[in-house]
């Protein structure tokens, strides 16, 4: 079974702190993705990397940056966390264009919050 | 961006009944794939099950089938037997022939024992 794992579940920052969040999966898919949850408004994408060190972004990349260096890791950046980038935050990968007809793995969440 | 809307915020079902969660798409492609996935509280989402829109049939996995209507751009889903575990949110999801994913706002569905 794929495994997306993110480092943290619950992660609590104070307002203009440097924040990281990372996600590692195990079944070399090309594709990894950041995504925010908040109620009501569904998942809305931050950034995709379709390759290492590629990156493209979503619907929502200001205040974010994301580095993939390896593979099977992709980390999401808060440069100055803000209090309104208080969310549940997923992390996701699956294979590229090629098999489109297989799903997004993702991983359980962290649920960050800016103090 | 494609569009993808589920009309239905919260949704309840008593136990061992069936229910049905709508989903319909914008897209202006002929191929393209849909998926349901499933966010118990608190835990990880997972797939439900999918379809592939050259497919006329429409998918089953065990209690859980869809209702794919191509022309009309709706793809829902259908719970038969309801049991207290299915309760959690459901998203609808669409993929083209690219690498993004496009959900909907999901629909919270209750189980009432």
């Amino acid at each position: 079974d794929v495994k997306v794992t993110q480092s943290s579940r619950y992660l609590v920052k104070r307002t203009g702190e440097k924040v990281f969040l990372e996600c590692v999966q195990d079944m070399d898919h090309e594709n990894m993705f950041w995504y925010r949850q908040d109620p009501g408004l569904g998942l809305r994408l931050i950034y995709f990397s379709y390759d290492v060190k590629m990156k493209e972004k979503g619907d929502i990349p200001e205040g974010y940056s994301v580095s993939r260096e390896k593979k099977e890791r992709f980390s999401l950046i808060l440069e100055s966390a803000s209090t309104n980038q208080t969310s549940m935050y997923l992390c996701a990968s699956s294979f590229p264009t090629d098999y489109s007809n297989q799903p997004q793995h993702f991983g359980d969440g962290t649920r960050l919050s800016i103090l | 961006a494609q569009t993808v809307t589920q009309s239905q915020p919260e949704m309840s079902v008593q136990e061992a009944e069936t229910v049905t969660l709508s989903c319909t798409y914008d897209t202006s492609e002929s191929d393209y794939y849909l998926f349901w996935y499933k966010q118990p509280p608190s835990r990880q989402m997972i797939l439900v099950i999918r379809q592939e829109a050259y497919k006329q049939q429409n998918a089953t996995e065990n209690r859980f089938s869809v209702n794919f209507q191509k022309a009309a751009k709706s793809f829902s889903l259908k719970i038969s037997d309801s049991q207290l575990g299915d309760a959690a949110m459901y998203f609808c999801a669409y993929r083209s022939g690219g690498n993004q994913f496009y959900f909907g706002t999901g629909t919270s569905l209750t189980v009432i024992p």
